[in-house]
């Protein structure tokens, strides 16, 4: 089976704090997301990649970057954390779009104080 | 938008009766998908249609798609506890993104 994993469960931040938040897929996918999930605001898409050293934004990048220099690892990364991106962040893979469907990791459920 | 939308918002049930979700959209479709989430853990792909289906079946699932109406249901028949879980459906178009909606929180009660 596939596996995504992502480094942290839990993470606590301080406001201003770089934050770089890891997934890592062990099946050779090409393409990788990176979602946040809010209460009254579903799952919404930060940024993804179709290769590695491609990204592109999804619908909220705003504060956002990320990083694909190895196809199996997709880091989200928070440049200046804020409070407003207290969130969980749930990191996806997937071998045809078109074809099967996403495999999610287990979240990371981030608190910025 | 591509965004699927889940109706209805919440569902409870007891234990052995079935269960349906259902899912509109917007756009043509390539494929629409449908997941489960357990409370506070990732999503967990459940069933793909694609959109010259009409019916899939996995285990206690069926799905329905109907393009015409542009909606797709989930039927879980025989509940059970452990189906208690956020359901999401999410539309894909060729060359586009996945955009899940709000879900559907169902809730089984032994």
């Amino acid at each position: 089976d596939v596996k995504v994993t992502q480094s942290s469960r839990y993470l606590v931040k301080r406001t201003g704090e770089k934050v770089f938040l890891e997934c890592v897929q062990d099946m050779d996918h090409e393409n990788m997301f990176w979602y946040r999930q809010d209460p009254g605001l579903g799952l919404r898409l930060i940024y993804f990649s179709y290769d590695v050293k491609m990204k592109e934004k999804g619908d909220i990048p705003e504060g956002y970057s990320v990083s694909r220099e190895k196809k199996e690892r997709f880091s989200l990364i928070l440049e200046s954390a804020s409070t407003n991106q207290t969130s969980m962040y749930l990191c996806a893979s997937n071998r045809d779009r078109a074809s099967y469907g996403y495999t999610f990791g287990s979240g990371t459920r981030l608190t910025v104080v | 938008s591509q965004q699927g939308e889940e109706d209805p918002q919440a569902l409870s049930i007891q234990e052995g009766e079935n269960a349906t979700m259902n899912c509109s959209y917007k756009t043509s479709i390539n494929n629409l998908q449908w997941y489960r989430q357990n409370s506070g853990r990732g999503l967990v792909h459940l069933i793909l249609i694609r959109s010259n289906e009409r019916e899939k079946h996995s285990g206690r699932l069926r799905v329905t798609l109907d393009t015409s109406k542009k909606s797709s249901s989930l039927l879980i028949t025989a509940s059970r506890a452990a189906d208690t879980a956020s359901y999401f459906c999410a539309p894909y178009n060729q060359g586009g993104k996945l955009i899940f909606g709000q879900g559907t929180e169902l809730s089984v009660k032994p």
